[in-house]
């Protein structure tokens, strides 16, 4: 079974600071990772995509990747409350069906002002 | 979102009827998937295509079929529908190497 797993949440972060949110997965031959943003009665919003170890960096925005680890990490900088919401990881599988994505159940995000 | 369009946005209906949802995509992407999101379950996969005619199973497949006889329309249809298929769904699009992006979802109530 391929799973995604995330912290649900909440996690209430102030208005300024660093949220950090974060993912595991199990699929070992994991090639593509991707971290979604949804908004309360609003669809996914894909946000960053990682492929690589290591980080990748996109305005207040950085993914972080260790393939070694099974683990992604989304980091947000100066939080803001337009930030508050839910924020999916997901995984692109190796072999047969390469082309679904696995989801995780996301991550509540509050940023306190 | 656009480039994707799901009609209806809200259907109530009642419980044994048939319902079908349509996704309509105007980029051209190979791939094209139904989800449904649920509290506690995330978002799972119904059904997927891979070309024109070409769909499988997700993991939630039981109650649901799929027709797509041109690249850009993607069908999803409850057979009968039960209350248990009150969901939220969403259509997705991708090309290789890319993510995903979604439409804009239906609310469905079975009553």
């Amino acid at each position: 079974q391929k799973e995604v797993e995330q912290n649900s949440g909440p996690l209430s972060v102030p208005e300024g600071a660093i949220a950090s949110l974060n993912c595991t997965y199990s699929d070992r031959g994991s090639q593509s990772f991707f971290w979604y943003r949804q908004y309360s009665g609003k669809s996914p919003e894909l946000i960053m995509s990682i492929y690589s170890n290591g980080d990748k960096e996109d305005g207040r925005f950085t993914a972080q990747l260790n393939k070694a680890s099974q683990y992604v990490s989304l980091l947000i900088r100066d939080s803001q409350p337009s930030d508050s919401a839910t924020y999916l990881c997901a995984a692109k599988y190796s072999g047969a069906g390469s082309y679904q994505l696995t989801f995780g159940k996301g991550t509540k995000l509050s940023v306190i002002p | 979102d656009a480039g994707i369009t799901q009609s209806p946005r809200h259907k109530v209906t009642e419980t044994g009827t048939p319902v079908t949802l349509r996704c309509h995509q105007t980029e051209n992407h190979r791939y094209m998937y139904w989800y449904r999101q649920d509290p506690g379950h995330g978002l799972r996969l119904i059904h997927y295509s891979y070309g024109v005619k070409d769909t499988d199973k997700g993991e939630v497949s039981d109650g649901y079929s799929v027709s797509r006889s041109k690249t850009e329309d993607f069908l999803l249809t409850l057979e009968s529908a039960t209350s248990s298929q009150t969901s939220v769904y969403f259509c997705a699009i991708s090309e290789v190497g890319l993510g995903y992006t979604f439409g804009s979802g239906t609310r469905l109530t079975v009553v």
